[in-house]
């Protein structure tokens, strides 16, 4: 069964610093992997896409992808209190748009 | 561009009764799903369809739930009857061709009492 697995947190990080997460998944045959923010009682939103190993950046997000790891992960620098929001991990196991499986989030508090 | 829009925001309703969840996609998108979540389950994946054709319902739970994409710019999803176990937030997303992500409606919140 294909799975993407985060940890739910909740993960505290203050003003300015800098807040990691991470993101495993289970298929080798992962293709593209997302991320998405979700505020409280809001719709998911898509930040970051990346389709290859390495490091993509994005102002202050930076997306992070190992696929020998089975790994990817997103770096926010610079967090600030407005960063505070669920994140989604995405992963795409196929060609086609239709497998497009999310983590259940992981939870960021950016403490003032 | 309106992004995806959803109606109604929030529903509530009694057990057994039927509700019907719409939802109009981005212009040019071919892709729509249809995902529901709760805290326990996250967000799973009902049913998608591509260019209107329902392509995988395999997560539609069970009968009582079906989903319709007459044209390009309109689908339903439909509960009939519903059951408490059914309150959840309804999205529907809609991309384009190349897996570039999905864009997610606003959602609509439905407490089935």
């Amino acid at each position: 069964q294909k799975e993407v697995e985060q940890n739910s947190g909740p993960l505290s990080v203050p003003e300015g610093a800098i807040a990691s997460l991470n993101c495993t998944y289970s298929d080798r045959g992962s293709q593209s992997f997302f991320w998405y923010r979700q505020y409280s009682g809001k719709s998911p939103e898509l930040i970051m896409s990346i389709y290859s190993n390495g490091d993509k950046e994005d102002g202050r997000f930076t997306a992070q992808l190992n696929k020998a790891s089975q790994y990817v992960s997103l770096l926010i620098r610079d967090s600030q209190p407005s960063d505070s929001a669920t994140y989604l991990c995405a992963v795409n196991y196929g060609g086609s748009q239709g497998n497009l499986i999310f983590g259940k989030g992981t939870k960021l508090s950016v403490k003032p | 561009d309106a992004g995806v829009i959803q109606s109604p925001r929030h529903e509530v309703t009694e057990m057994g009764q039927e509700v019907t969840l719409r939802c109009k996609p981005i212009s040019g998108h071919d892709y729509l799903f249809w995902y529901r979540q709760t805290m326990m389950r996250g967000l799973e994946l009902l049913i998608y369809f591509n260019n209107n054709v329902p392509i995988d319902d395999s997560g539609m739970p069970e009968d009582r739930f079906s989903a319709k994409m007459p044209n390009a710019s309109f689908s339903t999803l439909k509960i009939q009857p519903s059951e408490p176990r059914d309150s959840a937030v309804y999205f529907c997303a809609s991309s384009g061709t190349e897996p570039y992500g999905y864009t997610f409606g606003s959602g609509t919140r439905l407490t089935v009492v």
